[in-house]
């Protein structure tokens, strides 16, 4: 397996534009997971699936911010409208072991940049 | 809120000595806890976890230690190697049906050869 992957890999947009981030799974991980990383407030959780399920969405920013994932293999993370203040590395991570979160698989990341 | 807190922002350690990274959190409920590292480029990655009934755990070179008196954890790296440079995070989880993980800002780990 190649691991979890996301797309793109950099990501640069002016202030008002939607952004669309993708991510497929490990095969079989029944949990998948979108962070957000910045400077300032390191890695945050802004939403996890189970089943393909949303279980907890506190994370999410704002109205601005939604997540989907149609299939076990595919999840997508939209931002609509974009914002500066959204620029940040997006990971999504996927698990099977619900009791041993540590063993979340992490993608490469998605830079993004919104100017 | 509560939160966690590492106390080193930076350590810089040569080739060959073990390597210490601390980690402080307040939230007594937590009974779950993991060390990430994150090189450049790439996402963290899992090095080790500890439950809250354990004050003890080895792997491979790591070990963690959870001190639950003063809660604090730590890391420790034997025969520290420059692959070891990367950014070392502590992540913990409040328990529950909830399996949201609260990460610290990290600690950047430099190993000079």
């Amino acid at each position: 397996d190649a691991g979890v992957i996301q797309s793109p890999r950099h990501e640069v947009t002016e202030m008002g534009q939607e952004v669309t981030l993708r991510c497929k799974p490990i095969s079989g991980h029944d949990y998948l997971f979108w962070y957000r990383q910045t400077m300032m407030r390191g890695l945050e959780l802004l939403i996890y699936f189970n089943n393909n399920v949303p279980i907890d969405d506190s994370g999410m920013p704002e109205d601005r911010f939604s997540a989907k994932m149609p299939n076990a293999s595919f999840s997508t993370l939209k931002i609509q409208p974009s914002e500066p203040r959204d620029s940040a590395v997006y990971f999504c991570a996927s698990s099977f072991e619900v009791n041993r979160l540590g063993s979340a698989f992490f993608g490469q990341g998605t830079r993004l940049t919104v100017v | 809120g509560e939160s966690v807190g590492l106390h080193l922002p930076t350590l810089s350690v040569q080739e060959g000595d073990n390597s210490i990274i601390n980690c402080a959190y307040s939230n007594s409920a937590s009974d779950y806890f993991i060390w990430y590292k994150q090189e450049s480029g790439k996402g963290p990655q899992f090095i080790i976890d500890i439950r809250s009934n354990m004050d003890k755990r080895q792997g491979q070179r790591v070990t963690v230690l959870l001190n639950k008196t003063v809660k604090h954890l730590s890391l420790q790296i034997a025969a520290t190697q420059p692959g070891d440079s990367a950014v070392y995070f502590c992540a913990e989880n409040s328990g529950g049906s909830n399996y949201k993980l609260t990460f610290g800002k990290g600690t950047l780990l430099t190993v000079n050869p």
